[in-house]
């Protein structure tokens, strides 16, 4: 299957501040990405789809201005939490896709902690 | 939207037995079906899929039978063994188009006593 990275494996950071996450695709170019968020004990739940030179979609409920998602390149799509709160606490995972009805394949996820 | 129920959720089998979680669709148009096995801090990583135009896929000790009509698939461990232990989800992807999306249940904890 893909092999997707996601960087970083962890912060902590104070309320307030933007963090940034990555997720590459290392051997396949994807023109799609999901962003998920999964809380302690519950399923993944998408947040946005990523499209290479195009707006993400976000999924009802998710904030564009809070969540902000580029896909500038076919191996590279980030997710900025502008201003996090303690409650954007959780574990944010990226999926890359090779195409319709095809695997998704996950990154190790970024847990994110706000103080 | 599509809503996937999964049951149960949490499963507890002696080791050497067989497990079985159940999961219903509720988009007659969705045509993918893949299970994920997720350990404790880590990334889901797919198991088995099977897609619409199948009934029985099988890899090993793992298989998943997937029901049409009634709209519900399962997922079938034999001679569970203790690393078998994690959360299970299953998930259902509508067809067509661009949207890729998956809609994933709400998990299924295994433990598998040695």
């Amino acid at each position: 299957g893909a092999v997707v990275s996601q960087h970083p494996s962890w912060v902590i950071c104070k309320s307030g501040t933007s963090v940034k996450i990555e997720c590459r695709s290392l051997d396949f170019q994807a023109t799609t990405m999901f962003w998920y968020r999964q809380f302690p004990k519950q399923s993944l739940m998408l947040m946005a789809t990523s499209n290479e030179g195009s707006k993400a979609t976000y999924e009802q409920g998710v904030e564009k201005d809070k969540f902000l998602i580029n896909h500038a390149s076919l191996t590279l799509s980030t997710l900025t939490v502008t201003s996090a709160h303690p409650e954007d606490s959780s574990f944010y995972i990226c999926s890359v896709t090779g195409g319709v009805n095809q695997p998704q394949h996950f990154g190790d996820g970024t847990r994110l902690s706000i103080l | 939207g599509e809503n996937v129920e999964q049951h149960p959720s949490t499963l507890s089998v002696q080791e050497g037995d067989s497990a079985v979680i159940k999961c219903t669709y509720s988009d007659s148009a969705s045509n993918y079906f893949p299970w994920y096995k997720q350990e404790l801090g880590k990334r889901p990583q797919l198991i088995i899929d099977i897609r619409s135009n199948v009934g029985e896929k099988k890899d090993q000790r793992i298989a998943v039978t997937l029901n049409k009509t009634a709209k519900h698939f399962s997922l079938h461990i034999t001679e569970t063994q203790p690393e078998d232990s994690a959360v299970y989800f299953c998930a259902a992807s509508p067809s067509g188009g661009s949207n890729y999306k998956l809609t994933f249940g709400k998990g299924t904890l295994l433990t598998v006593n040695p």
